[in-house]
């Protein structure tokens, strides 16, 4: 498994504005993953991505996947104060994820 | 159940005493995945099982840490000899990997230990 470095480490946004992370990775990927951690310190599954797929959209969630970067990006749109938290990516060959460090997210009222 | 389960939420131990840590995954899922997490440090994986296969434990750190699991159900993780860097969360995750395309993984909210 290799691990996703996201970028930056932290964001402060408006609500109501946009957040965008990034994520960039190494080797090659059947798929990428973004979590994010929940309250509960778990983690929850916001989107995979595979890596014939360059975009995918999710409710207020869009991935981008560009394989010849080897680099991910996701955009919250209309940020809520619920958003703030970290947000991970998990680039994967396999079964293993591995997650860098993360973003944290901070949206302010 | 609704969710991945994971028993105890939190765990003080003394340096050099055994724990055992727990999770149940959602029922009917054929994975699962045991993850550590350091403060402010990234996810690392430590062991998977799948169905009847041999496990994967290429991640466990050492001799130290042992997972079993029964079937396709209860899972649990120990540490003997516990060490101060041990401290961690410790996440348990599942997945139905016999559904086809489906890869997704589900977290429980991890056990926090902390070794004194």
């Amino acid at each position: 498994s290799q691990q996703g470095e996201e970028d930056p480490q932290a964001l402060s946004i408006q609500e109501g504005e946009n957040a965008t992370m990034n994520c960039s990775y190494k080797t090659s990927i059947n798929n990428l993953q973004w979590y994010r951690q929940n309250s509960g310190r778990g983690l929850v599954h916001l989107i995979l991505i595979r890596s014939n797929e360059r975009e995918k959209h999710s409710g207020r969630l869009r991935v981008t996947l560009d394989t010849s970067k080897k680099s991910s990006s996701l955009l919250i749109t209309a940020s809520r104060a619920a958003d703030t938290t970290s947000y991970f990516c998990a680039p994967s060959n396999d079964y293993k994820l591995s997650f860098g460090a993360g973003t944290t997210v901070t949206v302010r009222a | 159940g609704a969710g991945v389960s994971q028993s105890p939420s939190n765990k003080v131990t003394e340096k050099g005493k055994d724990v055992e840590l727990r999770c149940d995954p959602i029922s009917g899922h054929t994975a699962l995945y045991w993850y550590r997490q350091r403060l402010g440090q990234g996810l690392e994986f430590l062991i998977y099982f799948q169905g009847n296969s041999a496990p994967d434990k290429s991640g466990l750190p050492s001799d130290r840490f042992s997972a079993e699991r029964t079937g396709e159900s209860v899972s649990t993780l120990t540490i003997q000899r516990t060490q101060q860097e041990d401290s961690a969360v410790y996440l348990c995750a599942s997945s139905n990997r016999d559904r086809v395309g489906d890869q997704t993984q589900y977290f429980g909210p991890g056990t926090r230990l902390l070794v004194l």
